[in-house]
């Protein structure tokens, strides 16, 4: 079964450069959602889009923006990478308000050097 | 907002049976959901409650009390394996549409001999 595919797996960036990573959903999820992790810690929500709109937005900073497109892939963009945007993004697909759960993608390890 | 608490760390020992607790606050409930992640992987799904009682899966089973703002992750006949943190993460329906996942902080879980 198709899984929910994130590109690139690793991306080494320098301080003040810009990043794109894109996530690509279960076909036929409509909700997305979009993690950071740093080294040990839970995953913090960042945003999420509904059926193609933001749906909710949590703790994103403002050099970082994200959209959804028609084909209902993702992209999280971030701009003057600082030090410490180094984490692991996932992201994740689910079926709207149904009882299936939300799959993660093998997520994108980001390093900012 | 949400308020989701888990013991930070626990140990137990192999071919016995933890029962790792989550509490939470919030409004909108839609789910509950485990999930086990390895260092460095991505979550994987263990389970999910929406209504109040057990849910039995294998060697993992899950509890909500929704009244209480509580459930339990049981894992019974421990394997070096299961060494990794467990997150505790409620969905809640958005008003605009779709819905929010949140995560605990995590349970990182010790196997022992």
């Amino acid at each position: 079964a198709a899984g929910v595919i994130q590109s690139p797996r690793h991306l080494i960036k320098e301080k003040r450069e810009t990043a794109t990573l894109k996530c690509y959903p279960i076909p036929r999820h409509d909700t997305v959602y979009w993690y950071q992790q740093g080294p040990g810690q839970d995953p913090q929500f960042l945003i999420s889009f509904y059926e193609k709109m933001q749906s909710d937005k949590g703790s994103i900073p403002d050099r970082f923006s994200a959209q959804q497109f028609s084909d209902y892939h993702s992209e999280l963009n971030m701009s003057s990478l600082e030090l410490g945007d180094s984490a692991l993004y996932f992201c994740a697909s689910s079926l709207g308000t149904r009882r299936n759960e939300a799959f993660f993608g093998q997520g994108t390890r980001l390093t900012v050097v | 907002g949400q308020n989701i608490d888990q013991p930070t760390e626990m140990t137990a020992t192999e071919g016995a049976i933890v029962q790792i607790n989550c509490t939470y606050q919030t409004s909108g409930f839609n789910g509950l959901f485990w999930y086990q992640q390895h260092a460095g992987e991505a979550p994987t799904f263990l389970s999910y409650n929406v209504l109040d009682g057990l849910e039995e899966k294998g060697r993992f089973s899950s509890f909500l009390s929704r009244s209480k703002g509580y459930s339990y992750l049981l894992l019974k006949e421990l394997q070096m394996k299961d060494s990794a943190s467990y997150l505790c993460a409620v969905r809640s329906i958005l008003t605009g549409g779709g819905n929010k996942l949140t995560f605990g902080t995590g349970t990182q879980l010790k196997v022992e001999l």
